[in-house]
């Protein structure tokens, strides 16, 4: 079974466009986050989400939007996507808002913004 | 922002050889993880460091959290190619974690 699970894998789309990301957990977790890696493998936070609340956002412009419908999900959508989008975005889960607390990742979206 | 410099930021050795990776800041961690990638994969978590000077085994990995919970250290055994991979470092401030910026390591058969 999929632990943190997103799609799509691959999302290629020309720029001023908009796109989604979803995310979904089954670890019954109540903390997510989301990561952007930029081509150099630089893992950055963009947000985290605790019981469907927003507890960071990092400088992250506001063409990004998370959304939590529920504590197991937690979607991205990006309006007018620019060339500076591309990267893969990481969606992860974690059991509590907590130290130390272990962060289970998802496979990625690498979004390619021509 | 909290930096994190990994070095090196490349590193290819012959299966067998012995390594260490470095991950270095500024700034004092509440904690301190390692991580593992695999290309096309999430990373995957190795090891968490909580105390100053604290060191982990896992096999023959060998994690160091250093004194003053600003850098720490991954020594790698007898590298073997199954241990190629991306490895971050990750430190906790305030339940918030920072990334560093990567070793890619190459084991050759």
């Amino acid at each position: 079974d999929t632990a943190v699970s997103q799609t799509p894998k691959y999302l290629v789309t020309q720029m001023g466009n908009d796109k989604s990301i979803k995310c979904e957990q089954n670890l019954g977790h109540d903390t997510m986050y989301w990561y952007k890696q930029d081509s150099k493998k630089f893992l950055k936070i963009m947000f985290s989400y605790n019981n469907k609340e927003l507890i960071i956002n990092e400088t992250v412009p506001n063409r990004f939007s998370p959304k939590s419908p529920d504590k197991a999900h937690l979607n991205l959508h990006i309006n007018s996507l620019e060339l500076g989008d591309s990267a893969v975005y990481f969606c992860a889960s974690s059991l509590f808002w907590a130290q130390e607390d272990t962060q289970y990742f998802g496979p990625g979206t690498r979004l390619t913004v021509l | 922002t909290q930096l994190l410099e990994q070095s090196p930021q490349f590193l290819s050795i012959q299966e067998g050889e012995n390594l260490t990776v470095y991950c270095n800041s500024s700034s004092v961690f509440s904690s301190l993880q390692w991580y593992r990638q695999e290309p096309g994969e999430g990373p995957v978590l190795l090891v968490t460091v909580v105390t100053g000077g604290e060191v982990k085994k896992l096999k023959r990995l060998t994690f160091q959290f250093g004194d003053a919970r600003k850098d720490s250290s991954l020594h790698i055994t007898a590298a073997q190619p199954g241990d190629t991979g991306l490895y971050l470092c990750a430190g906790e401030v305030s339940n918030q974690f920072y990334f560093g910026t990567g070793t890619s390591l190459t084991v050759i058969p």
